[in-house]
């Protein structure tokens, strides 16, 4: 079954303790991108990837880092989360960015304390 | 500039009436106008995708209306049915240096039995 797999899918956590957020397709799918989705103001992109060892920043990178070392995988990384970092996070593949479908994983909730 | 404006931010409908959801966008070169569906505790899903090059597509009950001229797209959902209760969210995309989806701010729809 083609899908995009997030763990863990609820994570609650102190400030400042470092933590990953990971991200696998099966898809063989070039681009992959993480989105936070906050009240208000929709799904906004924190990092996106268009290849292996190929990442940009989206429009709210601040806090995050990525790494796409292998096609397959895209771990999302808060090295010192803070209250603002609280959210639902989710990671998405697609054949060639923003003019195909989009497939999302279930979601992550964060909770940082 | 890169934003979609998206109305209503809730909307509330009896069953068997026509939901419609609205969109605006201000880049002329967005070039790929996505729907996506997304119900709670899962991850969005592309539910029907147009291109500038149409004003209207339609797939089952679900039609998206475009007008180039106005710089709008809307959403309509026929014989809405309960089981569409879900939040709705609009996009945009181009080409600017990789695709990239602009989201826009979500809209919560609930179909009432």
């Amino acid at each position: 079954e083609a899908q995009v797999t997030q763990n863990p899918r609820y994570l609650i956590t102190v400030t400042g303790k470092k933590l990953t957020v990971t991200c696998s397709q099966n898809m063989n799918h070039e681009y992959m991108s993480w989105y936070r989705q906050d009240p208000g103001l929709g799904l906004r992109q924190i990092y996106y990837s268009m290849n292996v060892e190929v990442t940009d920043k989206g429009d709210v990178p601040e806090g995050y880092k990525v790494s796409r070392k292998e096609k397959r995988n895209f771990p999302l990384i808060l090295e010192s989360p803070s209250p603002n970092q609280t959210s639902l996070y989710f990671c998405a593949s697609s054949v060639q960015g923003g003019n195909t479908e989009a497939f999302f994983g279930q979601g992550t909730r964060l909770t940082v304390v | 500039q890169q934003q979609v404006k998206q109305s209503p931010q809730s909307l509330i409908v009896q069953k068997g009436g026509i939901s419609i959801i609205n969109c605006a966008y201000e880049n002329t070169a967005f070039d790929y106008f996505p729907w996506y569906q997304q119900f709670p505790g899962k991850g969005p899903a592309l539910l029907i995708a147009i291109r500038p090059d149409v004003s209207e597509k339609k797939e089952g009950r679900f039609t998206i209306s475009f007008n180039k001229s106005a710089k709008q797209f809307s959403l309509h959902i026929m014989d809405s049915q309960p089981g569409d209760s879900a939040t709705y969210f609009c996009a945009a995309s181009t080409f600017s240096g990789t695709y990239k989806y602009i989201f826009g701010t979500g809209t919560r729809l609930k179909v009432l039995a």
